[in-house]
Parts: structure tokens; C-alpha cells; sequence
């Protein structure tokens, strides 16, 4: 089991260009989860899925940040345009139903200069 | 609103037991108590769970007081390792809109040789 994979591990993008975040979540697992990382807000979640729908996106912070998962194997968080704010770690995460534990990837850091 | 109180550090030798407390007096009956840790530069990692009954597996020991009001995570022999940021999250495990993990601020352990 490779566990969640995400790409890339690190992106650094000028300010106004569009950035896409992939992920591929554990096979078999039902739902995922986009979380962003910043030292001043903590975890943040932004949306999640329950098989492939989205559920909830009261976390994305504005229109500029959109996700998709077309698939159970592979889903993507967008930004158009980033700004340097958006800088973070954005974290990836998948589980096999509410009771059991979440398993997070490795993350993507994005800095936006 | 935060659903858990915890002190922001704390540290032990290594070697020695680890008792992280968390508060969550305002705990439903259908709430599990999860914790997950964070090691520096890494995606969450889940811990341990559990309802009222006390719970042990090959990481931890999650002790569940009766009333159910506070907790304690217990790392039997910590480790260099074991260094990482401890949150305890309260959470419904069902499926639906109310699956989702919120975390805190958590507790920064910090384990010394």
C-alpha cells in the first residue's frame, strides 16, 4: 500500500498563474479530504468527498480555489489565480468511512512569490 | 468553537511514560474521542480512537475517564521520535455531513534525551 499519494511535493509559482494540486487517495477508500496548513491558521479543512461527490466546501476560501474528483482514484485542487496568501502545505487525505482514522499524504508546499 | 482543551506543551524524558490530557467536556454520547500527531514537515498521522472503554493498541494507550469529559493519550516509552504536535479531536463517526475532522491548536510534546 503506497497510502495517499500527492503531487507535486513542492510548487513554487509566480503570483496570477494557475496551480493544480493532484492526489490519489487509498484504493478502496471512499472518502477524501483537501486540508491546507499555515502556521497563523492551523489545519483548515476545504472540502471533502464521500464517493467521488463533493459534500461539503464551506472551507474553500473563495471562488479562486475549486476541486474535482472525477474518479475514486485521483482527485485535484485548483487555484486560478494564486496569490502569495494561498502559500501553504495542502494536505491530502482518504478514509474507508467516518469511523475509522484518516491517512494524510505527505503534503504539497506552496509558495506563491 | 473548540470541542477540546489542551495545554499547548509539554515535555518528558525519554524513555519514560507520556501522558498527553485532553478536555472535552462538552462531549456528546454519540462523539468519539480520536488523536492524531504531527511530526514536523509531515502529514497527520492517526493514533487511536474510542468511545468510553479504554483502548490500547501497538502506538498508544487512550485512557477515557467514566464521565467521559476528559481524556488521556499515553505513550508508554517515548522516544526521540515521539516528538511531534498531539491533537485530540471529538468527532461523530457516521457517514454524512458531520464526518469531518476539525483540528486544534493540539499539544507540542517534546521529548528530551
Amino acid at each position: 500500500d503506497a497510502g495517499v499519494i500527492q503531487s507535486p511535493r513542492h510548487e513554487v509559482t509566480e503570483m496570477g498563474q494557475e496551480v493544480t494540486l493532484r492526489c490519489k487517495p487509498i484504493s478502496g477508500h471512499n472518502s477524501l479530504f483537501w486540508y491546507r496548513q499555515t502556521m497563523m491558521r492551523g489545519l483548515e479543512l476545504l472540502i471533502y468527498f464521500n464517493n467521488n461527490v463533493p459534500i461539503d466546501d464551506s472551507g474553500m476560501p473563495e471562488d479562486r480555489f475549486s476541486a474535482k474528483m472525477p474518479n475514486a482514484s485521483f482527485s485535484t485542487l485548483k487555484i486560478q489565480p494564486s496569490e502569495p496568501r494561498d502559500s501553504a502545505v495542502y494536505f491530502c487525505a482518504s478514509s474507508s468511512g467516518a469511523y475509522y482514522g484518516y491517512t494524510f499524504g505527505s503534503g504539497t508546499r506552496l509558495t506563491v512569490v | 468553537d473548540a470541542k477540546t482543551t489542551q495545554p499547548p506543551s509539554m515535555d518528558c524524558a525519554e524513555g519514560r511514560a507520556a501522558n498527553l490530557p485532553c478536555n472535552h467536556s462538552t462531549i456528546s454520547g454519540n462523539e468519539y474521542v480520536y488523536w492524531y500527531r504531527q511530526i514536523h514537515s509531515q502529514g497527520p498521522q492517526y493514533i487511536i480512537h474510542g468511545l468510553k472503554n479504554n483502548e490500547t493498541n501497538e502506538m498508544a494507550s487512550l485512557i477515557i475517564t467514566e464521565d467521559r469529559k476528559s481524556s488521556t493519550l499515553i505513550l508508554p516509552h517515548a522516544t526521540l521520535r515521539d516528538t511531534a504536535v498531539y491533537y485530540c479531536i471529538v468527532r461523530v463517526a457516521f457517514t454524512g455531513a458531520n464526518s469531518k475532522l476539525t483540528f486544534g491548536k493540539g499539544i507540542t510534546l517534546s521529548v528530551r534525551p
